[in-house]
């Protein structure tokens, strides 16, 4: 099985763009959660999706937001960027209650 | 709220040694799990081992095994036999059952040395 892919893989972006990035999960797994790793806040979840809902979400303002495709594809995207936002996302997929299976990542730089 | 705790930001250990990597967690809730993961330079977090709060036995996973004490509420991590490509990053994390989200510990660089 081919493991969860995450697009693009770097990014170089400026002040006030925004980004879209791209996760496809395992095949099968129809969770796919988004994580947000800086060095200073660590790991911080942003949101879960599920069969195309929102089940959950983290504590982050509304220019984050994603969606899930019907093919369990999901995409994230962060409006109007700030320095801050420069980070590394992981994206993760489940097909149960247990353990999250990650991407490589996609590393935002915001200049 | 659910709080992970790594207290050893870096360790330093030899090839070959057995390594012991903390972790120390807080909930109240009664159904929970707890993971490891290995984030190399790469970025990828990579699942290593899993422990239900309701398991009767200490997970185990090839070199890897969870040292879990519940009364205590700590799952450490037992790497046997390091190797240098056992160089990373570790995260100890934990989500509730049924929840949709891993709660992270701050993480311990872990050095193999030849």
């Amino acid at each position: 099985k081919a493991g969860v892919t995450q697009t693009p893989r770097y990014l170089i972006k400026t002040r006030g763009q925004q980004v879209t990035l791209s996760c496809s999960p395992i095949s099968g797994h129809r969770s796919v959660s988004w994580y947000q790793q800086t060095p200073g806040q660590g790991l911080q979840f942003l949101f879960e999706y599920f069969s195309e809902t929102q089940r959950n979400k983290g504590n982050f303002p509304g220019r984050f937001s994603g969606r899930q495709f019907s093919n369990s594809r999901s995409e994230m995207n962060v409006s109007t960027l700030e320095l801050g936002d420069s980070a590394l996302y992981l994206c993760a997929s489940t097909d149960r209650d247990r353990e999250l299976f990650f991407g490589e990542g996609s590393r935002l730089t915001v200049l | 709220a659910q709080k992970i705790t790594q207290t050893q930001p870096g360790m330093f250990v030899q090839e070959k040694e057995a390594v012991t990597l903390d972790c120390t967690y807080d909930t109240s809730d009664p159904s929970y799990g707890l993971f490891w993961y290995k984030q190399p330079s790469s970025g990828e977090m990579i699942f290593l081992i899993y422990q239900g709060s309701h398991d009767q036995q200490n997970a185990t996973e090839g070199r890897y095994s969870l040292n879990f004490q519940k009364a205590r509420k700590s799952a450490n991590l037992v790497i046997s036999a390091s190797q240098l490509g056992d160089s990373a990053m570790y995260f100890c994390a934990m989500r509730l059952q049924g929840a949709q989200k891993l709660v992270f510990g701050q993480g311990t660089r872990l050095t193999i040395n030849p």
